[in-house]
């Protein structure tokens, strides 16, 4: 069974600091990895995705993740935090069978001080 | 860019009563989920949605809820009899069912039920 961790659920970094929200995931196969990001009463949108090549992936608004299969973790970073990075942030893992579900982790919240 | 609309934003209803919330999927999209999020916690998946028939579902996807695509268009969740565990944010995703396409989510319905 698939499974996703999010260390921490809520996360506050000063603007202009490092971001990074921890992810961890359990998967007997390759997964299909997400990062998606929730602002309030929006749905939920892609940042970006790991499938397959090149670990290092980078997103929307500056934020990439990379994926180690080592340490199964894909965590987020972002070199310098905005106030307007402030949000939802849900990693996500896609099991690549039958009808692709994507099972979500509990989410991170980001909190950004001025 | 083309988005995944629902209908209504907000609903509010008694306990016992019959609900439809209602989703216009992206149009290319082959494969169509509903997801679940109760007030602060994490996005849970009820059910996916493929060739018109249900493909996977949740153990929350008892037999109080259906899905439906009744045209070409809509895709549609019901609940029969609501309860007031059933107060959630109800979101509604599309995606074209490949391993690397994320899905993309609808703003989401708020159900109350009172």
């Amino acid at each position: 069974a698939q499974s996703v961790t999010q260390l921490g659920s809520h996360v506050s970094v000063s603007e202009g600091a490092l971001v990074l929200l921890r992810c961890n995931y359990s998967s007997s196969v390759p997964p299909y990895l997400f990062w998606y990001v929730q602002y309030p009463n929006q749905g939920l949108q892609l940042l970006l995705k790991y499938t397959t090549g090149a670990t290092l992936v980078k997103g929307i608004n500056g934020f990439e993740a990379e994926f180690k299969k080592s340490e199964t973790s894909f965590h987020l970073t972002k070199p310098s935090a905005h106030m307007s990075d402030a949000a939802e942030y849900f990693c996500a893992v896609m099991r690549n069978t039958g009808g692709f579900k994507t099972i979500f982790g509990a989410g991170t919240r980001l909190f950004v001080k001025a | 860019e083309p988005e995944v609309t629902q209908t209504p934003s907000h609903q509010v209803t008694q306990m016992g009563q019959e609900v439809i919330l209602r989703c216009v999927p992206i149009s290319n999209h082959l494969y169509f989920y509903w997801y679940r999020q109760i007030l602060g916690q994490k996005v849970e998946f009820l059910v996916s949605f493929y060739n018109n028939e249900i493909s996977e579902k949740s153990e929350i996807f008892d037999d109080q809820f259906s899905v439906e695509r009744p045209d070409g268009s809509n895709f549609t969740l019901k609940i029969r009899s609501t309860k007031l565990e059933d107060s959630a944010m109800y979101f509604c995703a599309s995606s074209r069912g490949q391993g690397n396409s994320p899905l993309h989510f609808g703003n989401g319905t708020r159900l109350t039920v009172t």
